[in-house]
């Protein structure tokens, strides 16, 4: 069973700290990785993909990606309290599915 | 702006009723995806398809069934709605193409309620 796995926290930091989200994968051969932003009552909301490994930064978002360990992981910088919200890691196997971890809830304290 | 649509944000049928759920994408996208999301369970794959007419069991099919006759139209069937598919439903697509191939862009979801 392939398995993306994320700790559901919540993870609480306060307003201007940067949040630290990770997320371990068990399908070796995973190409693309996603990180969404889901508010409570919303759909996922696509905010970075991934694709090699090393550091892609977007904004107030980096996401990183280490193949080696099946690895990824987001930071956001200054945080705000409207980055509050649970954040869904996925991953891309073999053919056309992508799997998604259970979400890390985000807390930021203003 | 990829936008996937959703025929109902809210729906409540009885128990035995047959549901129609659809979901409209405008990108062109080849790939369309229906999940159920549920407090605990994360996002669960019900059915996905790849091109027109093309569909593929997801991990929890029982129950329902879809239907693609359009590329652009994806729809979701209750066969005979039970309790136990009340949850939240949520309609994605995506392309194959390019870098940006395979990110999954979802519709506002449709929460429905079985009584």
């Amino acid at each position: 069973q392939k398995e993306v796995e994320q700790n559901s926290g919540p993870l609480s930091v306060p307003e201007g700290a940067i949040a630290s989200l990770n997320c371990t994968y068990s399908d070796r051969v995973s190409q693309s990785f996603f990180w969404y932003r889901q508010y409570s009552g919303k759909s996922p909301e696509l905010i970075m993909s991934i694709y090699s490994n090393g550091d892609k930064e977007d904004g107030r978002f980096t996401a990183q990606l280490n193949k080696a360990s099946q690895y990824v992981s987001l930071l956001i910088r200054d945080s705000q309290p409207s980055d509050s919200a649970t954040y869904l890691c996925a991953v891309k196997t073999g053919g056309f599915k992508t799997i998604f971890g259970a979400g890390t809830r985000l807390f930021v304290k203003a | 702006d990829v936008k996937v649509t959703q025929s109902s944000r809210y729906l409540v049928k009885r128990t035995g009723e047959k549901v129609f759920l659809e979901c409209v994408q405008d990108m062109d996208h080849e790939n369309m995806f229906w999940y159920r999301q549920d407090p605990g369970l994360g996002l669960r794959l019900i059915y996905f398809s790849y091109d027109v007419k093309m569909k593929e069991k997801g991990d929890i099919p029982e129950g329902y069934s879809v239907s693609r006759e359009k590329k652009e139209r994806f729809s979701l069937i209750l066969e005979s709605a039970s309790t136990n598919q009340t949850s939240m439903y949520l309609c994605a697509s995506s392309s194959n193409l390019g870098v940006q191939g395979y990110e999954q862009y979802f519709g506002p979801g449709t929460r429905l309620t079985v009584t």
